[in-house]
């Protein structure tokens, strides 16, 4: 079956450490985006690709960074300038126009 | 800027009964797409239901369906019917186009289902 794959569920991280997230998608999406979800807000863009090797930053890009080598595989590297990392993670693809998003299932980043 | 605007934080509806939820968007743009998306304890975001501005017509999904007033600039989404499995986090989302950056949530509607 088709869809997107985040790992791991949850990853703690020491203060000062970077950590990468995963996300792959085997559903020919062009279009691949990461989002953070805090308590009572809703989902803030954090960087969005559309292509292969281009990515642009979202509304909250400060202390992240990604990379799109291939079409299926967009990780997100939470780094140490990041003050407040402890979120949930969300990566969704697309295609163009009226089908909106498919979501991965999350990924719990608490930095202990 | 494009906004989206969830007034209600928390609902609640018996089983079996009729639920509405609001959601209303701020935007220039006249051709754009509209969605609710419903997140259960799972986490797991689950596309419920869609609508393209320039269709007149509410679309429906089975229990859910909308209410779309493009003028009033309103979203808001029916649950007929309301099961316990339809207890979860619901965020309204509006998109202009095709492109990501484009895409905004609001903050979301917590939905409990009583028995």
């Amino acid at each position: 079956d088709g869809g997107i794959t985040q790992s791991p569920k949850y990853l703690f991280r020491k203060e000062g450490q970077n950590v990468t997230l995963s996300c792959e998608q085997n559903l020919n999406h062009d279009a691949m985006y990461w989002y953070r979800q805090d308590p009572g807000q809703g989902l803030r863009l954090i960087y969005y690709s559309q292509i292969v090797n281009d990515f642009q930053k979202g509304d909250i890009a400060e202390g992240y960074s990604v990379s799109r080598e291939k079409k299926e595989s967009f990780p997100l590297t939470v780094t140490s300038a990041q003050k407040n990392p402890t979120a949930f993670y969300l990566c969704a693809s697309s295609m163009a126009g009226l089908d909106g998003y498919t979501f991965g299932s999350g990924t719990r980043l608490t930095v202990v | 800027a494009q906004t989206v605007t969830q007034s209600q934080p928390e609902m609640s509806v018996q089983e079996a009964e009729t639920v509405t939820l609001s959601c209303t968007y701020d935007t220039s743009e006249s051709d754009y797409y509209l969605f609710w998306y419903k997140q259960p304890p799972s986490r797991q975001m689950i596309l419920v239901i869609r609508q393209e501005a320039y269709k007149q017509q509410n679309a429906t999904e089975n229990r859910f369906s909308v209410n779309f007033q493009k003028a009033a600039k309103s979203f808001s989404l029916k649950i007929s019917d309301s099961q316990l499995g339809d207890a979860a986090m619901y965020f309204c989302a509006f998109n202009r186009d095709n492109y990501g950056q484009n895409f905004v949530f609001g903050p979301g509607t917590r939905l409990s289902v009583l028995p």
